[in-house]
């Protein structure tokens, strides 16, 4: 099956810069998508990556290493509306369902 | 326009009773999904459904079933509630093709259902 990993919790000042990390398991592996979760709200896309490397929109940027099976969002010029909780996601096996990191939850403190 | 939606927000309901949550989406999407989101926020992928292939996750009791009248349309189904069926359900849809260049899902905003 899918197994993925990310830290439950980070914290970070206002205008900092923090990096949410994501480790995967897969048998067959067809892109890593972030989300964004407020309390009480639905999940929102953030970005996707496919290939190696990374895709940049606006302050949020997310990076892919297939070949070490490991992902991460850098958000950048953090501010208090980015406190949330982040998912990272893949898809399944057979390519049709899709598999949901822990979460992690970010706080962004004044 | 609001993309996916849902209905109800809320429920409450007692334990035995048989349930029903709507959702429909105006997107255009080949696939619909529907997750379960538990205390801890844990996400979790209960079925995905397009005009062709349901794939259930087989971790979800058969009291689940999603129905679907249209390609816009994918209502959930709950018989039997038990209290471990409390969460938030949440609908979603998407292209549903792997590999593409962007794998994004639309949520809706989320049913809270609560079993007394």
């Amino acid at each position: 099956g899918q197994s993925l990993e990310q830290p439950s919790e980070v914290t970070a000042v206002e205008g900092a810069i923090v990096q949410i990390n994501c480790t995967y398991q897969t048998s067959g592996f067809y892109g890593l998508s972030w989300y964004q979760q407020h309390d009480g709200g639905a999940p929102t896309f953030l970005s996707y990556n496919g290939l190696d490397g990374l895709e940049e929109t606006g302050r949020f940027s997310s990076f892919l290493s297939r070949s070490d099976s490991y992902g991460y969002l850098l958000l950048q010029e953090l501010q208090m509306k980015d406190s949330a909780s982040y998912f990272c996601a893949v898809r399944d096996n057979y390519g049709q369902n899709f598999v949901f990191g822990p979460g992690t939850r970010l706080s962004v403190l004044p | 326009d609001t993309a996916v939606s849902q209905t109800p927000k809320y429920l409450v309901t007692q334990m035995g009773n048989d349930k029903s949550i709507k959702c429909e989406q105006n997107l255009g999407h080949d696939t619909m999904y529907w997750y379960k989101q538990d205390s801890k926020k844990f996400l979790k992928i209960m079925f995905s459904y397009n005009n062709k292939e349901l794939i259930i996750n087989e971790t979800v009791p058969n009291r689940f079933s999603p129905k679907s009248p249209d390609k816009a349309h994918l209502n959930l189904h709950i018989n039997s509630l038990e209290l471990g069926d409390s969460a938030v359900y949440f609908c979603a849809s998407g292209s549903g093709l792997a590999g593409g260049v962007s794998d994004e899902q639309f949520f809706g905003p989320g049913t809270r259902l609560t079993v007394l």
